[in-house]
């Protein structure tokens, strides 16, 4: 069965400073991996996905992400964090054969000013 | 840019009561699916639509919960009897074609109270 660990529930980083949200993920099979970003009160929104190919992905607003193989890991970025990047963050895995996306258990950014 | 829109945002009701929450996938999208979230916890997928049949379901969609695509942009989810434990965000999403690595767009959800 696939599955995604979101080890941190919770990330604190200071304003200018890189961030990481880290994600592992279950191996079966080639995995889809995706990130998503929830604001209170909204639904979720795509920020970015590998599927194949260069192993680091861009993505909206500035984040990117890297799949890592050996590692099983797929860990989010951004080089320098913004006080509006202060969301909670999920990543997912879907496969060839599954359609559904499968969430880890989310991490709180809070990005300091 | 689309977006998917469902309705209502917010759904208070009593147990044992029938609920349909409503979603309007983007237009061009042919995969339609219901996730929820319980406070606290995970997002959970419950089902997928296509071709206006469901493609997979989750342990969780049992015989209280359907789907339907009465018309040509609505795609609904229909919790029968409602139970306190129904009580979650629901979303609904859509993708363009081959799901498992096309993105899927979520909608804003809709909090269902369960009392």
């Amino acid at each position: 069965a696939q599955s995604v660990a979101q080890p941190e529930d919770q990330v604190n980083v200071a304003e200018g400073n890189p961030l990481t949200v880290k994600c592992t993920y279950s191996v079966s099979g080639n995995p889809y991996l995706f990130w998503y970003v929830q604001y209170p009160n909204r639904g979720l929104q795509f920020l970015l996905k590998y599927i194949t190919g260069d192993n680091l992905v861009k993505g909206s607003y500035g984040f990117e992400a890297e799949f890592n193989k050996s590692q099983t890991s797929f860990h989010l970025k951004k080089p320098s964090a913004l006080v509006s990047d202060s969301a909670l963050y999920f990543c997912a895995v879907s496969y060839r054969s599954a359609r559904q996306l499968t969430f880890g258990s989310g991490t709180q950014l809070t990005v300091l000013p | 840019e689309p977006e998917v829109t469902q309705t209502p945002s917010h759904q208070v009701t009593q147990m044992g009561q029938e609920v349909i929450l409503r979603c309007v996938p983007i237009s061009n999208h042919l995969y339609f699916y219901w996730y929820r979230q319980i406070l606290g916890q995970k997002v959970e997928f419950l089902v997928s639509f296509y071709n206006n049949e469901i493609s997979e379901k989750s342990e969780i969609f049992d015989d209280q919960f359907s789907v339907e695509r009465p018309d040509g942009s609505n795609f609904t989810l229909k919790i029968r009897s409602t139970k306190l434990e129904d009580s979650a965000m629901y979303f609904c999403a859509s993708s363009p074609d081959r799901p498992a690595q096309e993105t899927q767009y979520f909608g804003p959800g809709t909090r269902l109270l369960v009392l």
